[in-house]
């Protein structure tokens, strides 16, 4: 079993609608969670991070925690086509150095 | 610079040379990342360093792969006798942090093995 899973989409989504991105972790211990954009040909860059259970909001995006169902998820509001990119849940375990990735979903926003 | 620069950005290796990726990091950052994304996969962990001493070297595939930052800035990735299934991109990580958070990415290094 992976360590971090993700649904591989691709997820189509009309312009201004909700994309929402699902997540699950192994490691019942991890306490650091990370979204990262990537475009195509593009290196990932970091979009979200959340280290407690709820949401943390951050302008259209909304990252939520659930450490009890291992599960942390990924909202865009009011998606634009710039959104259009593959997404990289990452997970850290403590005392480990490194961030261990899902496969990533990729998101295309129908204009 | 003001990111992680990596070079050169396309390789071609036929099978069997050896090859090297070079990665300058964020001036200051301690910590130096390298992973290995594959074709519609994630990254997946090759290396890690912090300044100048690797700490963890568990995601080498094979001793084929070696890794150094003899100063603590730039750091080289080395194959050797490269194979087809080493073709990917190879991506380079800096953070000002020890501890993993958010990590800044070169813009990779695309390994094609022929």
């Amino acid at each position: 079993q992976k360590e971090v899973e993700q649904n591989s989409g691709p997820l189509s989504v009309p312009e201004g609608a909700i994309a929402s991105l699902n997540c699950t972790y192994s490691d019942r211990g991890s306490q650091s969670f990370f979204w990262y954009r990537q475009y195509s040909g593009k290196s990932p860059e970091l979009i979200m991070s959340i280290y407690s259970n709820g949401d943390k909001e951050d302008g259209r995006f909304t990252a939520q925690l659930n450490k009890a169902s291992q599960y942390v998820s990924l909202l865009i509001r009011d998606s634009q086509p710039s959104d259009s990119a593959t997404y990289l849940c990452a997970v850290n375990s403590p005392g480990d150095y490194k961030l261990s990735f899902g496969a990533g979903t990729t998101v295309t926003v129908r204009a | 610079g003001a990111g992680v620069s990596q070079s050169p950005r396309y390789k071609v290796a036929k099978r069997g040379q050896d090859v090297a990726l070079r990665c300058d990091p964020i001036s200051g950052h301690v910590s130096l990342f390298w992973y290995q994304q594959a074709l519609g996969q994630g990254p997946e962990f090759l290396t890690y360093f912090q300044n100048e001493a690797q700490l963890d070297k568990s995601g080498l595939p094979s001793d084929r792969f070696f890794a150094e930052r003899p100063e603590g800035s730039v750091s080289t990735l080395k194959i050797q006798r490269t194979q087809q299934e080493d073709s990917a991109v190879y991506l380079c990580a800096s953070s000002p942090r020890t501890k993993a958070g958010e990590l800044f990415f070169g813009e990779g290094s695309r390994l094609t093995v022929l």
